[in-house]
């Protein structure tokens, strides 16, 4: 079962900061938040990961909060090319280096002209 | 090569016949992972490699299914007796051991059974 709970859809005007929310109460303290985005029929594309840090690269933020009991993705300007389920994955040990991917329903992010 | 590949990117086969899925990954990466993904549904995992060993087996959806790896390279996932609900894209993903590594995706395989 996934760890993480998102919204199932939102929208986000073209050019306008786009704030994915996610919910992980249960995670644990060794264990990463993960993004990824999921264009239509394509495979998912890796965005960003963190501990507990906050964590920016060339496409996106990840704010943690302190606690670590949920995290915001940040798309920063965002296009019409960013419509996407995203996903956000808490990478659980699944025995020895077993750390496979659990992905949920993820959220429909719609970004509109 | 630059990502993970996957090859053929569209099979089309009758009911009854077996298939073979190739998944070539990312050169060095040590870990490698199938999922399977139906028509408007989410990932669903099918299989761990650690090097050539299979250690997560358990989203191996029936006997039929069965993958290997070779050479710590190039992974297999053969379906024996396709059935129309094996239906789906199949995805590879490699990634370096360890919880703080990026895992990669291929563009998946997408298997019609008619």
């Amino acid at each position: 079962d996934a760890k993480t709970t998102q919204p199932p859809s939102m929208d986000c005007a073209e050019g306008r900061a786009a704030n994915l929310p996610c919910n992980h109460s249960t995670i644990s303290g060794n264990e990463y938040v993960y993004w990824y985005r999921q264009i239509h029929s394509q495979g998912p594309q890796y965005i960003i990961h963190g501990l507990k840090n906050n964590e920016t690269n060339e496409m996106a933020s990840l704010i943690i909060t302190e606690d670590r009991k949920s995290s915001t993705l940040i798309l920063p300007h965002a296009t019409l090319r960013d419509t996407a389920v995203y996903y956000c994955i808490v990478r659980v040990p699944s025995g020895g280096s077993n750390y496979k991917l659990t992905f949920g329903k993820g959220t429909l992010l719609t970004v509109n002209p | 090569g630059a990502g993970v590949s996957q090859s053929p990117s569209n099979k089309v086969t009758e009911k009854g016949k077996d298939v073979e899925l190739r998944c070539d990954p990312i050169s060095g990466h040590t870990a490698l992972y199938w999922y399977r993904q139906s028509l408007g549904q989410g990932l669903e995992f099918l299989i761990y490699f650690q090097g050539n060993s299979a250690p997560d087996k358990s989203g191996l959806p029936s006997d039929r299914f069965s993958a290997e790896r070779t050479g710590g390279s190039v992974s297999t996932l053969t379906i024996q007796r396709t059935q129309q609900e094996d239906s789906a894209v199949y995805l590879c993903a490699s990634s370096f051991l360890g919880p703080n590594t990026e895992a990669f995706f291929g563009q998946g395989t997408r298997l019609t059974v008619v």
